[in-house]
């Protein structure tokens, strides 16, 4: 799997757009970009995956740069809840059978 | 549908000591995973599933044992206990084939071996 790096923490106002950053450089061309996060104590959540094109759902869009080299989610209305740890992921769908591979993610601080 | 659940929540054992941890889901997902995360670490994956009567070892396997005899049901046993496997233990699951990597967790089991 590729490697990603993400900062190791970001605040966020509430009711602000939250917008987390993932460098993916060396991911392969069947590699998706996947979103999970994880608040204290619980098992992570999927959020969002996409391959190139934009994604959006009801929890957050995802924006991959052209030369997918990097992505950024965003959360468009932080809300206190949304304070976790969040995990980006580069795997194949299919022939890594789902191993995900969790780096040490963004801790993401949603403050009043 | 009750997702992903895992029982028990908390559990301390002795070094030596064996349990099953358990794991099910109602989705009728055909793949099912444990993972476990240490303290101030990412998670890390023990067993897998693809489906009903296979299973595979993920990184981190020794001193675990799983079978899957139904799609619902993915216990892990923990054959000899030993205080490295002072963990939170993650179930999880997902549809299969090309949605292996959207996974659903379950709330976890935290083990404290003595």
């Amino acid at each position: 799997d590729a490697k990603t790096t993400q900062p190791t923490s970001m605040d966020c106002a509430e009711g602000r757009a939250a917008n987390l950053p993932c460098n993916h450089s060396t991911i392969s061309g069947n590699e998706y970009v996947y979103w999970y996060r994880q608040i204290h104590s619980q098992g992570p959540q999927y959020i969002i995956h996409g391959l190139k094109n934009n994604e959006t759902n009801e929890m957050a869009s995802l924006i991959i740069t052209e030369d997918r080299k990097s992505s950024t989610l965003i959360l468009p209305h932080a809300t206190l809840r949304d304070t976790a740890v969040y995990y980006c992921i580069v795997s194949a769908p299919r022939g890594n059978t789902g191993k995900l591979i969790f780096g040490q993610g963004t801790t993401l601080q949603v403050k009043p | 549908n009750a997702g992903v659940t895992q029982t028990p929540k908390f559990q301390v054992l002795k070094t030596g000591q064996s349990m099953t941890l358990q794991c099910a889901q109602d989705m009728n997902h055909e793949y099912m995973s444990w993972y476990r995360q240490d303290p101030g670490m990412g998670l890390r994956l023990i067993h897998y599933s693809v489906g009903a009567g296979i299973t595979d070892q993920g990184e981190v396997p020794n001193g675990y044992n799983v079978s899957r005899s139904t799609t619902e049901d993915f216990p892990l046993r923990l054959l000899s206990a030993a205080p490295s496997q002072t963990s939170v233990y993650f179930c999880a699951s997902s549809l299969g084939t090309d949605s292996y990597n959207e996974q659903f967790f379950g709330p976890g089991t935290r083990l404290t071996v003595l």
